[in-house]
């Protein structure tokens, strides 16, 4: 079992409409969580980070994290053409081992 | 802005030369990793520097080396480029500690022939 898992898609959605990419994971020893965004041929680029547990918002995004459950989620409000991308999420543990564990990436499209 | 900086976008080499890919950053950070990125397998750690001088193996380390003279550049060595090593290869900073995220070059795509 990987450490961290992420539905690859492609997951295809209108104009408009409510986004949410999920990673689930397996150790409970993460504190530290980010989305990432990558347009094809460019490299990740940090579109939010958490840490332990709750919501954090910025303008159309929403990150939220379940410790619980080892679930996170980035919510994308009024999708855009834009927004078709890769979506990464990383997480860390507190280790200092400096490690970052990536998911797969889940590819969005939105459909103008 | 911030900024990490590859030395090429793409680059097409042949067996067993040997391959520099550079790396520069312009945020004074003290973390520097390099990463390959494969379909179906995501971001695999090959090496990263948390000081000058300073290294650690990431997850894959076998067949490439690195080099950190200066704190703002990080260099990956193919010492003897494969077929297999054909790859996005993706340079990243951070500042110490996990707590703010990784910022990312634009990668360099590597081909070996």
């Amino acid at each position: 079992q990987k450490e961290v898992e992420q539905d690859p898609g492609p997951l295809s959605v209108p104009e408009g409409a409510i986004v949410s990419l999920n990673c689930t994971y397996s150790n409970s020893a993460f504190q530290y969580f980010m989305w990432y965004r990558q347009y094809s041929r460019k490299g990740p680029e940090l579109l939010m980070y958490t840490y332990s547990s709750g919501n954090k918002e910025d303008g159309r995004f929403t990150a939220q994290v379940d410790k619980s459950s080892k679930y996170i989620s980035l919510f994308i409000r009024d999708s855009q053409p834009s927004d078709s991308a890769t979506y990464l999420c990383a997480m860390s543990d507190t280790s200092g081992t400096y490690k970052y564990i990536f998911g797969t990436g889940t590819r969005l499209k939105v459909l103008a | 802005d911030v900024k990490v900086t590859q030395s090429s976008r793409y680059l097409v080499k042949r067996t067993g030369e040997k391959v520099f890919l550079e790396c520069v950053q312009d945020m004074d950070h003290e973390n520097m990793f390099w990463y390959r990125q494969d379909p179906g397998l995501g971001l695999r750690l090959i090496y990263f520097s948390y000081d000058v001088k300073m290294k650690e193996k990431g997850d894959i380390p076998e067949g490439y080396s690195v080099s950190r003279e200066k704190k703002e550049r990080f260099s990956l060595i193919l010492e003897s480029a494969s077929t297999n090593q054909t790859s996005m290869y993706l340079c990243a900073s951070s500042l110490v500690g996990t707590d703010n995220g990784q910022f990312f070059g634009p990668g360099t795509r590597l081909t070996v022939l």
